[in-house]
């Protein structure tokens, strides 16, 4: 079957560093995508991984590792607003988005 | 960067009537239209994925004569939920993908309509 696991939620400090996991088995591979929702809003993209290795934009990395069923979502220099879910979604090898759960990410002053 | 519209933002219905929410591609042609439901602390759930000129394509346990999909254009498809209950009361999400079917492009999505039904 199809599963996607991230932690439900995670609290981190303003100025921190927090990485956010995600472990997969789907039915193929087409990319990983990271998308941040804020309570009561559309999720919005933040990131594509489709080859190994680590992806940086900004304060946000994303990384791939294919082999393991893993990336994770590394938010540097935390920021209240970073306060949101972060939902971890895999296209599987028919083009089909199959979303995680999502984690909740609650950040302390 | 690419914009998806949704219409309305929020919608307060009476039981058994009809609603129709609306989602438009401002500026690219969105070959595939998803729709999405979400309940309150819950992820995302597929509804239905929606190609422009054919029938859509629901997801196991959704009713398709309760929830009406149309794309007849490539910037315009409609979520219309018949005979509305409380129970379908929830956060209605669409997104679109531009580019040919198979293209892992990332999803643009509108920004949801808060349905309640009274």
């Amino acid at each position: 079957g199809q599963n996607i696991d991230q932690p439900t939620e995670m609290t981190a400090t303003e100025g921190a560093i927090v990485q956010i996991n995600c472990t997969y088995q789907t039915s193929g591979f087409n990319g990983l995508f990271w998308y941040q929702q804020h309570a009561g809003e559309a999720p919005t993209f933040l990131s594509y991984n489709v080859l190994d290795g680590l992806e940086e934009k900004g304060r946000f990395s994303s990384f791939l590792s294919r082999s393991k069923g893993y990336s994770y979502l590394l938010l540097k220099e935390l920021q209240m607003k970073d306060s949101a879910s972060y939902l971890c979604a895999i296209m599987d090898s028919n083009y089909q988005l199959i979303w995680g759960a999502g984690t909740k990410l609650i950040i302390k002053p | 960067g690419a914009v998806v519209s949704q219409h309305p933002s929020w919608v307060i219905c009476k039981s058994g009537t009809s609603v129709k929410i609306e989602c438009r591609s401002l500026d690219f042609q969105a070959t595939t239209m998803f729709w999405y439901r979400q309940f309150p602390k819950q992820s995302l759930m597929l509804m239905a994925t929606s190609n422009e000129g054919s029938k859509a394509t629901y997801e196991q346990g959704v009713e398709k004569d309760k929830f009406l999909i149309n794309h007849a254009s490539l910037t315009l498809s409609t979520l219309t939920v018949t005979s509305a209950h409380p129970e379908d009361s929830s956060f209605y999400i669409c997104s679109a993908r531009g580019g040919l079917t198979g293209d892992a492009s990332p999803l643009h999505f509108g920004n949801g309509t808060r349905l309640t039904v009274t």
